[in-house]
């Protein structure tokens, strides 16, 4: 049961290079998050995801973009790096309760 | 004005001590309140939640809402060097679809 699994762990991308972020579940999990983490700014809502097929957007969508046509995973699309891009990535996941189980973070750094 | 306001420290204290940790918000709809502790290099893990108002306590934490003064606490009593971490409040509405998280608190608790 390996929970949240976040892939890659870090990258280095050119500014207009493309990427996405995996992220996969196995807690059959209907809700999926993506978030960014800035230094010293808190987590911030980028795409969530209600179940298969429904997606909506967070607080800071622009520049991203998400599918979510299984379950367990929720990958993470952008299309045109650039510096203000450079962040930590966590993808979580909720069940029907409250607790939010998060991955272990994708670092990327856009140059 | 942000939805959720954290003091971001950093909070350093001496072993032993009685930590407080606040956070404000400004949206009088959100019901559930959460803590979450993240380590270095590291997502964040649930350390408590509380519905509406009231305390709620768990071994040397508790956590305070104050739904009429749109305040929340944690504390921590016999503050341990293993409790050196950032913490962040989170806070959601009824339908529990988004997350709204302070931009934590980094603590330093000194051997």
């Amino acid at each position: 049961n390996a929970g949240v699994t976040q892939t890659p762990k870090f990258r280095i991308l050119k500014i207009g290079q493309s990427m996405t972020l995996q992220c996969a579940q196995d807690m059959n999990h209907n809700y999926m998050y993506w978030y960014r983490q800035d230094p010293g700014m808190g987590l911030k809502l980028i795409y969530y995801s209600v179940g298969a097929g429904i997606t909506d957007k967070g607080e800071v969508p622009n520049g991203y973009n998400v599918s979510r046509s299984t379950t367990e995973d929720f990958p993470l699309r952008l299309e045109l790096a650039a510096p203000s891009q450079t962040s930590v990535y966590f993808c979580a996941t909720r069940g029907l309760g409250t607790e939010a189980f998060f991955g272990q973070g994708t670092r990327l750094t856009v140059v | 004005q942000k939805e959720v306001e954290q003091d971001p420290g950093p909070l350093s204290v001496p072993e032993g001590a009685i930590v407080s940790l606040n956070c404000t918000y400004s949206n009088s709809a959100f019901q559930y309140f959460m803590w979450y502790r993240q380590y270095s290099r590291k997502g964040p893990e649930l350390l408590m939640y509380t519905y509406s108002s009231g305390n709620k306590e768990d071994g040397r934490f508790t956590a305070q809402v104050d739904k009429s003064s749109k305040y929340i606490s944690l504390f921590i009593r016999d503050s341990q060097p293993s409790d050196s971490a950032t913490y962040l409040c989170a806070m959601s509405g009824r339908n529990f679809n988004k997350f709204y998280f302070g931009s934590g608190t980094k603590l330093n608790v000194k051997p």
